[in-house]
């Protein structure tokens, strides 16, 4: 079972656009929903993350949005630049127990320049 | 400094053999993970440990059978390689005692290629 569902597979942007990862989850137990970012080679890597008291959280270019009720969140990019170019995975954890994280299967994100 | 570190980075070797993975964390971690990455990019948990203690070892062939020898180091030993078995294997670790909601801290990852 799928307990949560990312998508697009994959997304190609323009240079300057905006770049949008959807995620969706089923077990309203969690409470810890954060984004990883893997360049090529690379190992992933924590980019942002948020807890369901907040509907919104930015950092920077990176925007997380989070709709308890839909128990769905997406992570956005703004201003999409080719370095932005990686895979990434949203995940879902309970914080406090012994829940290993969800991960999403990923979006592969091309900003061409 | 690294803070997780896995070695090999590259990793050819034939069917049948035998192949190790190391892995070894430096920020005083309690909880160690290896992830399976295939061609698609999914992360697919393969086990996880808990100060030394195999908490999660999900449906992994017996093949493959972790080593922690502490809580800093969690190695994967394959037996018997077969071309399936090709992917990246990633070493991870997150912090305190509890394994949830924590940072996940991943290695480089393990490039494995059985001809």
């Amino acid at each position: 079972q799928q307990q949560v569902k990312q998508s697009p597979q994959s997304l190609i942007v323009q240079k300057g656009g905006i770049s949008i990862i959807n995620c969706a989850y089923e077990n309203t137990a969690f409470d810890y929903f954060p984004w990883y970012q893997q360049f090529p080679g690379k190992g992933p890597a924590l980019l942002i993350a948020i807890r369901p008291d907040v509907s919104e959280k930015k950092e920077g270019r990176f925007t997380i949005s989070f709709n308890k009720s839909a128990k769905q969140f997406s992570l956005h990019i703004m201003d999409s630049q080719p370095g932005d170019s990686a895979t990434y995975f949203c995940a879902a954890s309970i914080l406090g127990g012994s829940y290993i994280p969800t991960f999403g299967r990923g979006t592969s994100l091309i900003v061409h320049p | 400094d690294t803070a997780v570190s896995q070695t090999p980075k590259y990793l050819v070797t034939q069917m049948g053999n035998d192949k190790s993975i190391k892995c070894e964390q430096n920020l005083g971690h309690d909880t160690m993970y290896w992830y399976k990455q295939d061609s698609k990019k999914f992360l697919k948990i393969m086990f996880s440990y808990n100060n030394k203690e195999l908490i999660i070892n999900e449906t992994v062939p017996n093949r493959f059978s972790p080593k922690s020898p502490d809580k800093a180091h969690l190695n994967l030993h394959i037996n018997s390689l077969e071309l399936g078995d090709s992917a990246v294997y990633f070493c991870a670790s997150s912090g305190l005692s509890g394994l949830s909601g924590n940072t996940i801290y991943f290695g480089e990852g393990s490039w494995l290629t059985v001809v």
